[in-house]
């Protein structure tokens, strides 16, 4: 099992620009989401989804948008991005205990 | 979902034994109490999770009171590699597991 795999693990944007972070679990996990986590600070969730079709928002859901069409993957696109998106994004899974990916570190200029 | 609040930091020595408190005065009768572990640049992971009394696995221990307003974790002879962020989160297991809601934690530093 790879768990949960985010890509990249890297980016630099310039404001306005998109871009979709790439997420994926290969456990068969009903449950997914979103965090990011801004510098010395705790996370905080962006969206979630209880499966397949089926999203719904969290606690700082705008600027961000996602979907999710198979069990598998969960990508958040950022529509426009702004300086103050900069932050480190995790994704997770599972159905109770959450399982973290290693992160998309994203810096906009 | 239950607001928690941890202190921010706490410094203890290798070897020793660290109890983290957290304190949920307005826990529902449905929710659970976990903690998960955050290392620097990596994402949060599940330690331990308990409803009431006394949780143990084979990295620590959960103490709940029966009020279960408050909970303990506890780290028994921590080292360097525990130095960590602990986050205390308070929730259903199965409505709330995946949209869980983190506050800043407490900073662990172990000191040799």
């Amino acid at each position: 099992n790879a768990g949960v795999t985010q890509t990249p693990k890297f980016q630099v944007l310039k404001t306005g620009q998109s871009m979709t972070l790439q997420c994926a679990q290969d456990m068969n996990h009903e449950y997914m989401s979103w965090y990011r986590q801004d510098p010395g600070m705790g996370l905080r969730l962006i969206h979630y989804s209880v499966g397949a079709g089926i999203t719904d928002q969290g606690e700082v859901p705008n600027g961000y948008n996602v979907s999710r069409s198979t069990t598998e993957d969960f990508p958040l696109r950022l529509l426009s991005a702004a300086p103050s998106q900069t932050s480190v994004y995790f994704c997770a899974s599972g159905d109770g205990e959450q399982f973290f990916g290693p992160g998309t570190r994203l810096t906009v200029l | 979902l239950a607001k928690t609040t941890q202190p921010i930091s706490m410094d203890s020595y290798e070897g020793q034994e660290v109890n983290i408190t957290c304190s949920h005065n307005n826990i529902a009768t449905n929710d659970y109490i976990t903690w998960y572990q955050q290392f620097p640049s990596q994402g949060p992971r599940f330690i331990i999770q308990g409803y009431k009394t006394k949780v143990t696995n084979e990295v620590a221990s959960l103490f709940i009171p029966a009020d279960r307003k408050s909970s303990t974790l506890s780290l028994p002879r921590v080292s360097l590699s525990d130095t960590a962020v602990y986050y205390c989160l308070v929730g259903e297991v199965l409505d709330s597991s995946y949209k869980l809601i983190f506050g800043s934690g407490t900073r662990l530093l172990v000191r040799p």
